[in-house]
């Protein structure tokens, strides 16, 4: 997955803990989006963003917080980590939505993840 | 988001056709139907997607029925590696922006 850079790939943290995870992309996309993988439930979409300096609540955002300061970066936080937040993350971007008039590729590059315990 | 259906697991013989199910009764006209598949431990990995017509490039067939409530992935001829959970999403067209919402996939297993 060449694009889609993620930081760091594990990482153990203590209850009560912060963390941040960085997402980065070369490939000038302008959407970015980050999902946690647990066993048995599938991806499910935390936060996202349609552009630089814009983020918005996914499927289950409690507990994080993100930023996209630069078009090309995208940070998860833990303010406050919680054992409930052991899993594997993953960042993903994609271009922007062209309808289907003019065609397009809208497919999303996914990161390698990240693997985060907290104890 | 319309929401899709897969069947948990299914097995493939190596060398075989396999052929993916979703179903995806509520989706609406702009709504196209995407396929990721997930090798263990890895990113999810685009392979195909389309609107109504059937769709083939180099990995996989995209099969979409008329009325496009359901869809089959193709993998023409399996290998070991093809094992991985595939996902069968559609993708959310609503105010500007495009949301990929992930099921639970099927995990399929390739056999040798």
């Amino acid at each position: 997955n060449a694009g889609v850079t993620q930081t760091p790939k594990f990482r153990v943290l203590k209850t009560g803990q912060s963390m941040t995870l960085l997402c980065a992309q070369d490939m000038n996309h302008e959407y970015m989006y980050w999902y946690r993988q647990d066993p048995g439930m599938g991806l499910r979409l935390i936060h996202y963003s349609v552009g630089e300096g814009t983020t918005a609540k996914g499927e289950v955002p409690d507990g994080y917080n993100v930023s996209r300061l630069k078009k090309q970066n995208f940070l998860l936080g833990l303010e406050s980590a919680a054992p409930s937040q052991t899993s594997v993350y993953f960042c993903a971007s994609s271009y922007f939505e062209i309808t289907e008039r003019f065609g397009g590729n809208t497919e999303a590059f996914f990161g390698q993840g990240t693997r985060l315990t907290v104890v | 988001d319309a929401k899709t259906t897969q069947p948990p697991s299914m097995d493939c013989a190596e060398g075989r056709a396999a052929n993916l199910p979703c179903n995806h009764s509520t989706i609406s006209g702009n709504e196209y139907v995407y396929w990721y598949r997930q090798i263990h431990s890895q990113g999810p990995q685009y392979i195909i997607h389309g609107l109504k017509n059937n769709e083939t490039n180099e990995m996989a067939s995209l099969i979409i029925t008329e009325d496009r409530k359901s869809s089959t992935l193709i993998l023409p001829h399996a290998t070991l590696r093809d094992t991985a959970v595939y996902y069968c999403i559609v993708r959310s067209n609503s105010g500007g922006y495009q949301k990929v919402t992930f099921g639970t996939g099927t995990k399929l297993q390739v056999i040798p």
